[in-house]
């Protein structure tokens, strides 16, 4: 099945510079890969996806690029702010009823 | 629409009892998926619905967990008998047409400690 690895598992980050997130996945089929991001003691919310018909897509001050030869994705955040600071996961799906792969997460660090 | 609804939030209970958790989906939504959550294994997909009907329960931990989905509103977790490395955050999820190209929308979670 499909394995979703995510790096790094800690970043600390000043507010106002950038973070980036890299994960890879196993199934070259995958076609789907949401971001979600996960306040301390909340639920998980999707903050953006890419399909693997893009190559990347932004949303603000949040971007994700997508290379599909070398099997990796990455989420982007320009100037960073305190209430970036959560848990980000992401994940991949062969798509449509498939099931979703969530990497082991992200904890950021915005420091003021 | 209130969302995703889980009861209860929170749940302490005795090793060897059973335990059970509640979901309740968005109208209208015909996928359905039970998540655990732990700081050393992430969060880890146990079992999904589609249509009422269990697609895939490989991640279903062992024989002592067991799902339902006896209608399109609502589904239970059943953990019987409950052990101390249950202990996790249960999180429901429902999406519209399948996680897989779309947002699955999860609930606030059952916080379940077995002592």
């Amino acid at each position: 099945g499909e394995n979703v690895e995510q790096h790094p598992s800690t970043l600390s980050v000043q507010e106002g510079d950038s973070a980036v997130i890299k994960c890879t996945y196993s199934d070259s089929a995958s076609n789907y890969f949401p971001w979600y991001k996960q306040e301390l003691g909340k639920r998980p919310q999707l903050i953006i996806d890419i399909r693997s018909n893009v190559g990347e897509k932004k949303d603000q001050r949040i971007a994700v690029t997508l290379n599909k030869t070398a099997k990796h994705f990455s989420l982007h955040i320009t100037e960073t702010q305190p209430e970036d600071s959560a848990v980000y996961f992401c994940a991949a799906s062969l798509g449509g009823y498939q099931k979703v792969t969530f990497g082991t997460g992200t904890k950021l660090q915005v420091i003021p | 629409d209130a969302g995703v609804i889980q009861s209860p939030r929170h749940e302490v209970t005795e090793m060897g009892q059973e335990v059970t958790l509640r979901c309740k989906p968005i109208s209208g939504h015909n996928s359905l998926f039970w998540y655990r959550q732990t700081m050393m294994r992430g969060l880890e997909l146990l079992i999904y619905f589609n249509n009422n009907v269990p697609i895939d329960d490989s991640g279903m931990p062992e024989d002592r967990f067991s799902a339902k989905m006896p209608n399109a509103s609502f589904s239970t977790l059943k953990i019987q008998p409950s052990e101390p490395r249950d202990s996790a955050v249960y999180f429901c999820a429902s999406s519209p047409r399948g996680a897989g190209n779309t947002e699955a929308f999860f609930g606030q979670g059952t916080r379940l400690t077995v002592v």
